[in-house]
């Protein structure tokens, strides 16, 4: 089973400044499986990116996705009120599985 | 408009059984591989099982035996059997749909459900 282990737990951040957020695969994984997701409190999680770097409908373009292998990035260009949060990677792999990362929260400083 | 309404949750003794239903809308829910998801409050997200288009249902081992997931498409519902519920699945319990094609990504959410587990 693939276990995906992001960092850093927390991020406190300005409005403005740019975020990077790491999840890193137990293995390595096709970046076709990688896909992110941001939730707000006491809503559900919406989806980012899907294929480790592609945008969903409507994500602003201040987010992009990359990475390969087992190590795989979300960064954040300008961080606007409503990117504060809770951000999750997520792989789908054999069996069939779907696994989550543990999360990193993004935090107004 | 495209949604997807969880309802059903509650509280549940220890070893008690519940069931959730989810309540698709604006989309061709037959045509779409469907999931469980929850959240333990404070913590992160677990897929707790999942339907395919032809009823190929898949689980986690941490809930395999105990949870059963089905659907009736003619009334875009999904649902969710869980027996033996234990404390451990207290939880914020979400409906999500994969994306079309089983792409292996959750493209539509709802907004949950609370399952509380205590005596």
């Amino acid at each position: 089973e693939i276990v995906l282990t992001q960092s850093p737990g927390t991020l406190s951040l300005s409005p403005g400044e740019g975020a990077t957020l790491s999840c890193r695969a137990s293995q390595s994984i096709s970046a076709n499986d990688l896909a992110w997701y941001h939730q707000k409190p006491g809503q559900a999680p919406r989806l980012l990116l899907f294929g480790a770097s592609v945008r969903a409908t409507g994500v602003p373009h201040r987010f992009s996705g990359s990475g390969s292998g087992a190590d795989f990035t979300l960064t954040i260009r300008r961080l606007e009120p409503e990117d504060f949060g809770l951000y999750y990677c997520q792989h789908y792999g054999d069996s069939p599985a779907w696994t989550f990362g543990q999360g990193t929260k993004v935090e107004i400083k | 408009e495209v949604q997807l309404v969880e309802s059903g949750g509650g509280l549940v003794q220890p070893g008690g059984s519940l069931r959730l239903s989810c309540a698709a809308a604006g989309f061709a829910f037959s045509d779409y591989d469907m999931h469980w998801v929850r959240q333990v409050p404070g913590k992160g997200l677990e897929w707790v099982s999942s339907i395919g288009t032809i009823g190929d249902t898949y689980y986690p081992g941490s809930v395999k035996g105990r949870f059963t997931i089905s659907r009736e498409n003619a009334k875009n519902s999904l649902f969710l059997q869980m027996n033996s519920l234990r404390a451990g699945d207290t939880a914020v319990y979400y409906c999500a749909r994969e994306n079309y094609g089983a792409s292996g990504y959750f493209d539509l959410w709802g907004r949950g459900t609370q399952v509380t587990v205590s005596s």
